[in-house]
């Protein structure tokens, strides 16, 4: 099955700086790459995603990149500000012709210093 | 996308004991999704809710210990039996985006088992 790893597991930025999280997934067949934002008493929210056909993506200050063929996607947070500052978690899937299952990553805490 | 609610929020229950956590959708959807969230971990798929078919599990989760109910497209149960400490997690109901390849989350029950 497919194993998703991410790095790092805590982040630390100073308010203004940006921040980079990076997964690695093990399934050529995946092809649905979605990042999730959780804070503190809520469930996940879904914050941007990417597909196969496409190598980077963004929305406002926030970008993400894949590459197929080195099976790896990032999440870039421009111009932090202590409101990022939630748990992110990546996730890999084959898309809604094999029942929309993800797989997660372990997460990264994210923590903007004012 | 899909408004989703959960009740409890959150529950303390004692050991041996069983919880039913409600999911409820605001549009109907074809799957929901059930997940096991423990302290400072990522998301862990329990089961796949289809509505008028059996409930599919993950490795490591069967159906006596988390039976599932999915009476209609918008709502599904999830309860958790003969609780032990070791199921204090946040549970997680998710459904599909109709049609597309993504997975939106409800607000969590954090259950607590002394």
């Amino acid at each position: 099955g497919e194993n998703v790893e991410q790095h790092p597991s805590t982040l630390s930025v100073q308010e203004g700086d940006s921040a980079v999280i990076k997964c690695t997934y093990s399934d050529s067949a995946s092809n649905y790459f979605p990042w999730y934002k959780q804070e503190l008493g809520k469930g996940p929210q879904l914050i941007i995603d990417i597909r196969s056909n496409v190598g980077e993506k963004k929305d406002q200050r926030i970008a993400v990149t894949l590459n197929k063929t080195a099976k790896h996607f990032s999440l870039h947070i421009t111009e932090t500000q202590p409101e990022d500052s939630a748990v992110y978690f990546c996730a890999a899937s084959r898309g809604n012709n094999a029942g929309n299952m993800l797989t997660f990553g372990g997460g990264t805490r994210l923590m903007v210093k004012p | 996308s899909a408004v989703i609610s959960q009740k409890p929020s959150r529950d303390i229950c004692q050991r041996g004991t069983s919880l039913t956590i409600q999911c409820q959708v605001d549009s109907q959807v074809t799957m929901m999704f059930w997940y096991r969230q423990q302290p400072g971990q990522s998301l862990t798929l329990i089961a796949t809710a289809n509505q008028g078919s059996e409930a599919t599990y993950e490795s490591g989760f069967v159906i006596d210990k988390f039976p599932i109910s999915r009476p209609n497209l918008t709502f599904s149960t999830l309860t958790v039996s003969n609780m032990s400490p070791e199921d204090s997690s946040i549970y997680l109901c998710s459904v599909d985006g109709q049609g597309t390849d993504t997975q939106y989350f409800g607000p969590g029950t954090r259950l607590t088992v002394l």
